[in-house]
């Protein structure tokens, strides 16, 4: 399975765009790139996917390079709840992994009032 | 908001004993995860299943096994805790497709000590 490689921590402040990297450049062309966050003491939520293009939801936007070697999740406007560890994942529904998520150590996130 | 449970939320419990972990989620969702985490690391996949009579080993070898008769119903069973079972328990269910984009949904998890 491809992976990915992400900033162990990042601060951020309050109310200030926060750019999130992570590199995987072994990506297959039917990985989907998924990101999801750990807020502390709770179970990790979803947070985007996406394969090609970039995507926007109401929680943030997905910016993703075009050899797909990278990508980008951009959080808009930073709050103190958005403090949480963030994990990049490659899945691939038709790969070795019976397309289930494998979760690295993601990027802690702090945001300073 | 997704609506997957946990119970229960803590437990605290002496070596040896059996214990059953619950998980039921009301989405009707085919697929459901175990996964198993020590505090500040990496969350591990030890079981999933597809659907009713479906149960997988995932990536992480476990002690524990879990059984699916219901849709809905998802338990994990300790048949003897030990202490390096201490950890937090989550789980997870989506929808089964064979596309990418599937989400998953994550209970708040079962942290478990056991002494």
């Amino acid at each position: 399975d491809a992976k990915t490689t992400q900033p162990n921590s990042m601060e951020s402040n309050e109310e200030e765009p926060v750019h999130l990297p992570c590199n995987h450049s072994t990506i297959s062309g039917t990985d989907y790139i998924h990101w999801y966050r750990q807020l502390p003491s709770q179970g990790p939520e979803y947070v985007i996917h996406g394969l090609t293009s970039n995507v926007n939801n109401r929680m943030a936007s997905l910016a993703i390079a075009e050899d797909r070697k990278s990508s980008t999740l951009i959080l808009h406007r930073a709050t103190l709840r958005d403090a949480a560890v963030y994990y990049c994942i490659l899945r691939d529904p038709y790969g070795g992994s019976q397309g289930n998520l494998i979760f690295g150590k993601g990027t802690k996130l702090s945001v300073k009032p | 908001e997704a609506d997957i449970y946990q119970t229960p939320r803590y437990l605290v419990i002496g070596t040896g004993k059996k214990i059953t972990l619950e998980c039921s989620q009301t989405m009707g969702h085919d697929k459901m995860y175990w996964y198993q985490q020590d505090p500040g690391m990496e969350l591990h996949l030890i079981h999933y299943s597809y659907g009713v009579n479906s149960t997988e080993k995932g990536d992480l070898s476990s002690e524990s096994t879990v059984s699916r008769i219901r849709t809905e119903h998802f338990p994990l069973t300790l048949e003897s805790a030990r202490p390096s079972h201490t950890s937090q328990y989550l789980c997870a269910s989506s929808e089964l497709v064979t596309s990418g984009g599937d989400t998953q949904y994550f209970g708040p998890g079962t942290r478990l000590t056991v002494l």
